[in-house]
């Protein structure tokens, strides 16, 4: 069965505070993985793409672990604005196109 | 401006009435997929299509037809909707889906009510 699964949240934290998101995925053969935000009621936009190396853009980073088929994504110093849902996404093994998406991880960010 | 396009936006329908939500991209991707959203449940994938004339399965595809007779456009087609389609629904494209670590770029959703 392929699954991908997140941290269940809600994740209520103070501003400036740092926060870490995890996703494990069953399909050893998954290539491509990503991390998208969805805010309320409106549609997903990619945050980022999680390559093996690891990679950084700003206050997030996104970490890829292979053997443990593991996805990690990091927040330093939170915004109220980064207040949304965290949608981690792999592809089914074997098939690109082939899209599976986390239930997700909402982030509240208060004052 | 880039963009993917559903229509419509809101529709209320029926059992049994058939239904087409269009989808339309100006990027000239190639890749083209639809998901429908239900809470507690997450995104799922119901077809997807890597290039004009090729489409494929997603997880729920049950219940939906799909065509994409040219690049820009791929319809997703309900013969006979039922109230367990009642969903959220994205389109969403992508350059290429042939090493899919592209950027999907979503639609505005089409919320769909079936009763």
């Amino acid at each position: 069965r392929k699954e991908v699964e997140q941290d269940p949240g809600p994740f209520n934290v103070p501003e400036g505070a740092t926060v870490a998101f995890n996703c494990t995925y069953s399909n050893s053969a998954s290539q491509s993985f990503f991390w998208y935000r969805q805010d309320c009621r409106k549609e997903p936009k990619l945050l980022m793409s999680v390559y093996s190396s690891g990679n950084e853009d700003g206050r997030f980073t996104a970490q890829l672990n292979r053997a443990s088929q593991y996805i990690s994504l990091l927040i330093r110093d939170s915004k109220l604005s980064d207040s949304a849902t965290y949608l981690c996404v792999v592809n089914a093994g074997g098939s690109q196109g082939n899209l599976i998406f986390g239930k997700g991880t909402k982030l509240s960010v208060k004052p | 401006e880039a963009q993917v396009t559903q229509n419509p936006r809101y529709l209320i329908t029926v059992t049994g009435k058939k239904l087409t939500v269009t989808c339309s991209q100006n990027m000239n991707h190639e890749y083209m997929s639809w998901y429908r959203q239900d809470p507690g449940l997450g995104l799922r994938q119901i077809y997807y299509s890597m290039n004009v004339e090729v489409t494929d399965k997603g997880d729920v595809p049950e219940g939906y037809k799909v065509s994409r007779k040219e690049k820009r456009n791929f319809p997703l087609i309900l013969e006979s909707p039922s109230p367990n389609q009642t969903s959220l629904y994205f389109c969403a494209s992508s350059p290429t889906g042939v090493f899919l670590s592209y950027e999907q770029y979503f639609g505005p959703g089409t919320r769909l009510t079936v009763t």
